[in-house]
């Protein structure tokens, strides 16, 4: 019950497209969802966040959506850029459970 | 300001040896987390703290593994018999204020090499 799901594992996109990564959650008790994006040799760094009172925040290039019925919740990168190319990691809950990463790279 | 620090920012050990990895939490941060970054996988928690208490320490994988904190700064994180499978690197978080819900400040990792 305490599994987060992320996929894709890896993703290749084109400059400009839109890149979309995945996380289902199990636990219902869950009320806190970042995104992690960790560049080689550091640590992740929050990208944004959201609660699930909202379906959707969105942060300049970045969306998350939220589907509480569907216990889903996914990041959208709009207009992908080479320098975007990471490994990005959703949580979920207080105590954070981490999804096992998806490396984005965008090709130019 | 200073970030969230940590070293060694490598360390290669034999097994059955005694490490330690040392975290420095930006100032000012009670809250300060362990995490353990397998490769290819998630981030695995290891132990939180608050100021120097330790209220939950449920993903520390082993009695080899322990962890204090002093002065509610710095802390150590120690691992004895080191085995092959300890390999990873170890990630150190803080945040502003207790509880869970406060952005993680990640700090750049030691990476620990069991041979």
């Amino acid at each position: 019950q305490q599994q987060v799901k992320q996929s894709p594992q890896s993703l290749i996109v084109q400059k400009g497209g839109i890149s979309i990564i995945n996380c289902a959650y199990e636990n219902t008790a869950f009320d806190y969802f970042p995104w992690y994006q960790q560049f080689p040799g550091k640590g992740p760094a929050l990208l944004i966040a959201i609660r699930p009172d909202v379906s959707e925040k969105k942060e300049g290039r970045f969306t998350i959506s939220f589907n509480k019925s569907a216990k889903q919740f996914s990041l959208h990168i709009m207009d992908s850029q080479p320098g975007d190319s990471a490994t990005y990691f959703c949580a979920a809950g207080g105590k954070l459970i981490f999804g096992q990463g998806t490396e984005l790279s965008v090709k130019p | 300001g200073a970030g969230v620090s940590q070293s060694p920012s490598n360390k290669v050990t034999e097994k059955g040896k005694d490490v330690e990895l040392r975290c420095d939490p930006i100032s000012g941060h009670t809250a300060l987390y362990w995490y353990r970054q397998s490769l290819g996988q998630g981030l695995e928690f290891l132990i939180y703290f608050q100021g120097n208490s330790a209220p939950d320490k449920s993903g520390l994988p082993s009695d080899r593994f322990s962890a204090e904190r002093t002065g509610g700064s710095v802390s150590t994180l120690t691992i004895q018999r080191t085995q092959q499978e300890d390999s990873a690197v170890y990630l150190c978080a803080s945040s502003h204020d207790r509880g869970f819900y406060n952005e993680q400040f990640f700090g750049p990792g030691t990476r620990l090499t069991v041979l």
